[in-house]
């Protein structure tokens, strides 16, 4: 059975950094690309980009430029997002979801909720 | 890219049928059958309901199709049932590997 499986949701202050991770199992993970979407609160779903697991090289929507970097560990199939210099508008939920076919999303991790409050 | 038009709400009543609409441009929802629907209750991950315009995955009732027009894609429930009460989302596939979702429609079942 396919999963992935987030981190925990995350409190931080403003300025500091996040690394949330998406822990694949149950297929092979350089076989599919991972992407990012982010759920702010009382808000819909928005796609932040994605990361092909092949090359490791990363693509960001607009407005996840800077200070948002997708990564990779492939030994441990985890895929990870940074995000650097927090800002309250940060707040939301994360999720990572695999890539089936022409951006489909077939399965997706549980979300990471990061607040970010002084 | 700017996100794919949906209706906010949606709603009816046990057993009724409801669709969705869905309405982007040529440069996503017309130019490419890779439009997708997903099911999201709340604090759960979303759910992948129809891909590809029309196609269910396995283990989705066969209540829920989907179509497609023009610029324009839909998503029909047929016999509401309560656990359908949920928000939906439409996604497209728009070239270089990249989707644009649309804005979220609450369904309610009454």
């Amino acid at each position: 059975q396919v999963q992935l499986v987030q981190s925990g949701s995350e409190l931080k202050k403003p300025g500091a950094s996040v690394k949330v991770s998406c822990k694949a199992s149950e297929y092979t993970f350089t076989s599919y690309a991972m992407h990012w979407v982010r759920q702010a609160p009382g808000q819909g779903l928005e796609w932040m980009g994605w990361i092909n697991t092949n090359t490791g090289n990363p693509a960001y929507a607009q407005g996840f430029t800077g200070r948002f970097v997708f990564s990779l560990d492939t030994s441990v199939s985890t895929a990870y997002l940074q995000i650097s210099s927090l800002k309250a508008e940060d707040t939301a939920v994360y999720y990572c979801a695999r890539d089936w076919v022409a951006a489909t999303f077939d399965y997706w991790g549980q979300g990471t909720l990061v607040t970010v409050s002084s | 890219q700017s996100a794919l038009t949906q209706p906010p709400s949606a709603s009816g009543s046990p057993g009724q049928s409801v669709t969705i609409s869905c309405t982007g441009t040529s440069s996503d929802v017309g130019g490419y059958n890779y439009v997708s629907w997903y099911q999201h209750h709340p604090g759960k991950a979303p759910k992948l309901m129809i891909y590809e315009v029309s196609k269910r995955p396995l283990g989705v009732p066969d209540r829920f199709s989907g179509s497609k027009s023009g610029n324009t894609a839909s998503l029909t429930v047929s016999g509401l049932q309560a656990e359908d009460e949920a928000d939906y989302y439409c996604s497209s596939y728009a070239g270089s590997n990249n989707p644009v979702f649309g804005g979220r429609t609450k369904l309610t079942v009454l």
